[in-house]
């Protein structure tokens, strides 16, 4: 089956630093990915969708330059928290499809901690 | 109220028993997802429907459009199949978006 993979998986940093975290996809070729972010026992809020070379559509309420998005390849796209705060702290996780009425295929996620 | 509501929230079973999911949605849909999550967070898509029923080893998931309603079905429950079950809407002229339910907490208890 199609296979997303997302990395770090867990990454632990100071308040201030940058953090970049990838999302590939790795058989099939994404034209447009997904950006989510979940706090405990809640669910998936959409921050991001991205497609292949062009900017990204941000949902309302994330502020685009906290969240710098990347989709330079139809295989990866990149999510930089920038100067990361403690708020910032969550679970996100990626998800790429390869087209209109194709099922999304998820990332394993990553768990930002900030100090 | 949500445009995707799940129910139950939480949902203990023993092993081996038969459990359903139900999810209803309030708007056009081009496709029902239902995705399962484990405690690591990693989310697996289980089905993708726009009709009728499909299957998948123990699972069968069925959608009714005319009822917009769509259940999550688990035959011979098993331990494993403990995890976050949600069921996430493609809304018609939504460029791709989902929209999630609440999610079903499922444990199965040997």
């Amino acid at each position: 089956g199609a296979v997303v993979s997302q990395h770090p998986s867990w990454v632990i940093c100071k308040s201030g630093t940058s953090v970049k975290i990838e999302c590939r996809s790795l058989d099939f070729q994404a034209t447009t990915m997904f950006w989510y972010r979940q706090f405990p026992k809640q669910s998936l809020m959409l921050m991001a969708t991205s497609n292949e070379g062009s900017k990204a559509t941000y949902e309302q309420g994330v502020e685009k330059d906290k969240f710098l998005i990347n989709h330079a390849s139809l295989t990866l796209s990149t999510l930089t928290v920038t100067s990361a705060h403690p708020e910032d702290s969550s679970f996100y996780i990626c998800s790429a499809t390869s087209g209109t009425g194709q099922p999304q295929h998820f990332g394993d996620g990553t768990r930002l901690s900030i100090l | 109220k949500n445009e995707v509501e799940q129910s139950p929230q939480n949902l203990t079973a023993q092993e081996g028993e038969f459990i359903t999911i139900n999810c209803s949605y309030s708007v056009g849909i081009s496709a029902l997802h239902w995705l399962q999550q484990h405690p690591g967070g990693g989310i697996v898509s289980l089905f993708m429907l726009s009709s009728g029923k499909k299957k998948h080893g123990r699972l069968i998931a069925t959608i009714n459009i005319q009822e917009k309603h769509s259940s999550l079905h688990i035959t011979a429950s098993h331990p494993r199949d403990s995890a976050v079950y949600i069921c996430a809407a493609s809304i018609i002229q939504g460029a791709q978006k989902l929209v999630f339910g609440q999610g079903t907490r499922l444990t199965i208890n040997p």
